[in-house]
């Protein structure tokens, strides 16, 4: 299967600052990505659906403002966590496929490894 | 968006077959039923999808009803390195986001 890679696997970081997540598709292009958060011992919740070269379409309840996704290239999106707080503490996922989301047929969604963040 | 039912556990045996079932009920015509798996601390695994012919791979079998109302994902000699949260997923038609239910925590005893 396809490979999604994220960087960095753990990051720790101070209340206030901002975080920079990357997710990268290392061998096909990607045209849309996900980003999921998981808290401990919850399921996967879907923050944003974001296609290449578009604005990021976000999930109910999840501040765009706070979640800054970028998909510039067919290979990487990013997702910056701002003004960071202890409870934005959790584990990021991001995934890619490689068709649009359309209706025409199923398709694979690849899933990178996670992030670990913790807000101190 | 089509919700999935599914146990929240199940064990199985090392060396036998994993039946894991899932209820969608309100699955429309053009939506896939999808299964993965995330094993501790690690991103979801992509096992199989379906629409509605019964699917195998070198994974795994995966047995659709013929109202698609249900489906049973078949792990067929179940190992210790199965044990896992198993999500079955409806994938939603027009956008193809994968919605997350709670899954069925697998554990294969020895």
């Amino acid at each position: 299967g396809a490979v999604v890679s994220q960087h960095p696997s753990r990051v720790i970081c101070k209340s206030g600052t901002s975080v920079k997540i990357e997710c990268r598709s290392l061998d096909f292009q990607a045209t849309t990505m996900f980003w999921y958060r998981q808290f401990p011992k919850q399921s996967l919740m879907l923050m944003a659906t974001s296609n290449e070269g578009s604005k990021a379409t976000y999930e109910q309840g999840v501040e765009k403002d706070k979640f800054l996704i970028n998909h510039a290239s067919l290979t990487l999106s990013t997702l910056t966590v701002t003004s960071a707080h202890p409870e934005d503490s959790s584990f990021y996922i991001c995934s890619a496929s490689s068709l649009s989301g359309t209706s025409g047929g199923a398709y694979e969604q690849y899933f990178g490894p996670g992030t670990r963040l913790t807000v101190t | 968006d089509a919700k999935t039912t599914q146990p929240p556990s199940m064990d199985c045996a090392e060396g036998r077959a994993a039946n894991l079932p899932c209820n969608h009920s309100t699955i429309s015509g053009n939506e896939y039923v999808y299964w993965y798996r995330q094993i501790h601390s690690q991103g979801p695994q992509y096992i199989i999808h379906g629409l509605k012919n019964n699917e195998t791979n070198e994974m795994a079998s995966l047995i659709i009803t013929e109202d698609r109302k249900s489906s049973t994902l078949i792990l067929p000699h179940a190992t210790l390195r199965d044990t896992a949260v198993y999500y079955c997923i409806v994938r939603v038609a027009d956008t193809g986001k994968l919605i997350f239910g709670q899954g069925t925590t697998l554990q294969v005893k020895p």
